[in-house]
């Protein structure tokens, strides 16, 4: 089946510093892929988005590109913030948006 | 995208009671989902809600345990009965709008 790895956390930076989160997939056919992100004490706010091959989606300052001949679709920031500070899922629906898989989360933590 | 709200917002239970968890969006949506996130975990889902069928559960969940109703399209509840301290965690619905999932803010749930 499908699945979503991410780099373990937790991560911690330095404000202004650049971020990399790393997710890699398995999927069969065409899926779409997300990060989403997760404040404390809040639910999940998407991100952004990618839905096909060589996609960047970006928002926030933050981006990500699909890359299908490695499998991967890793976040980056050029400048993180304290108010960054919170968790982040990589995930990916199937080729009809259905079936979303999560990534196990990787907690940010950005010290001013 | 949707906006979505959740009721209540946290609740502090004793052991072998039940809670209702609802859930309203502000636009008709067809898909409509529950997932459980542990303390520090990733998500889980454990039922799909579409309105005017039966909830569809992964494995592991069970109607007993987690009944669900969808009597329109815009709104959804989820009961977690006959409560134990295992099911303490954050419960969150979520709807399906094209190929992305929007959350509502999660239901903090403490079983004592």
């Amino acid at each position: 089946g499908n699945s979503v790895t991410q780099m373990e956390g937790p991560v911690t930076l330095s404000e202004e510093a650049f971020l990399t989160i790393n997710c890699t997939y398995t999927a069969t056919g065409y899926p779409s892929l997300f990060w989403y992100v997760q404040y404390p004490g809040e639910g999940l706010q998407l991100l952004l988005k990618a839905t096909k091959a060589d996609d960047k989606g970006s928002n926030k300052g933050f981006e990500a590109t699909y890359r299908k001949e490695t499998t991967s679709f890793h976040l980056e920031k050029g400048s993180v913030q304290v108010s960054d500070s919170a968790v982040y899922f990589c995930a990916l629906s199937d080729n009809y948006g259905q079936n979303f898989v999560f990534g196990p989360g990787t907690r940010l933590s950005v010290l001013p | 995208s949707a906006v979505i709200s959740q009721k209540p917002s946290r609740d502090i239970c004793q052991r072998g009671t039940s809670l209702t968890i609802q859930c309203q969006v502000d636009s008709q949506v067809t898909m409509m989902f529950w997932y459980r996130q542990q303390p520090g975990q990733s998500l889980t889902l454990i039922a799909t809600a579409n309105q005017g069928s039966e909830a569809t559960y992964e494995s592991g969940f069970v109607i007993d345990k987690f009944p669900i109703s969808r009597p329109n399209l815009t709104f959804s509840t989820l009961t977690v009965s006959n409560m134990s301290p295992e099911d303490s965690s954050i419960y969150l619905c979520s709807v399906g709008t094209g190929f992305e999932q929007y959350f509502g803010p999660g239901t903090r749930l403490t079983v004592t």
